[in-house]
């Protein structure tokens, strides 16, 4: 099944600086790629989608890309604020019917 | 509100025991999801259901089993349990699967095995 490895665990930022988080991949076959943010004691919501036809989409102060070659996609979050604080999952899901696997999660910390 | 709506928030048992974790999806969602969460793992996938019948399956343990019943509201069973189990299970539902769209959480189940 499809393997999702994401980091950093943690990051942490200075308010207004801008926020990367990396992940990869492992099958070839996946073609939706969300990004899920869970703020502390509250459900994930989506946050942004990609698809394997595209290279990069953007909304606001958020934006991914897709590097389908090297099987890797990242989360750029710019201007950070105060409430970007939260643990960000990645997700990938695979060529067969096996759901939507996340990765571990990455803790966003912005200093203010 | 998600609109999908889990109950217990929280449960508090023995190992040993044994459990039951509901779900009504968002109204019209015909997929259901369970997802368990722990802090070193993440969020783990565990079973999808679609209008009834299982669709997927993932990391889930032989102790526990799930259905998605007629009116789409579905059930995990969680049964002999140990402390490893400790976790927020959540469960989500979609439109119809994962490559149509956004997975909708319900706040979660806190499960806590003594």
């Amino acid at each position: 099944g499809e393997n999702v490895e994401q980091h950093p665990s943690t990051l942490s930022v200075q308010e207004g600086d801008s926020a990367v988080i990396k992940c990869t991949y492992s099958d070839s076959a996946s073609n939706y790629f969300p990004w899920y943010k869970q703020e502390l004691g509250k459900r994930p919501q989506l946050i942004i989608d990609i698809r394997s036809n595209v290279g990069e989409k953007k909304d606001q102060r958020i934006a991914v890309t897709l590097n389908k070659t090297a099987k890797h996609f990242s989360l750029h979050i710019t201007e950070t604020q105060p409430e970007d604080s939260a643990v960000y999952f990645c997700a990938a899901i695979g060529g067969g019917a096996d759901g939507l696997t996340f990765g571990k999660g990455t803790h966003l910390i912005i200093q203010p | 509100d998600s609109g999908v709506t889990q109950t217990p928030k929280h449960l508090i048992t023995a190992t040993g025991q044994r459990v039951t974790l509901r779900c009504s999806p968002r109204s019209g969602d015909l997929s259901v999801y369970w997802y368990q969460q722990s802090l070193d793992q993440g969020l783990q996938f565990l079973i999808q259901y679609y209008n009834g019948e299982e669709r997927a399956k993932g990391n889930i343990l032989e102790r526990f089993s799930a259905q998605q019943f007629p009116d789409l509201h579905s059930e995990l069973n969680l049964s002999s349990l140990e402390l490893g189990d400790s976790a927020l299970y959540f469960c989500a539902s979609s439109v119809v699967g994962i490559n149509t769209g956004e997975l909708f959480f319900g706040e979660g189940s806190r499960l806590t095995v003594l």
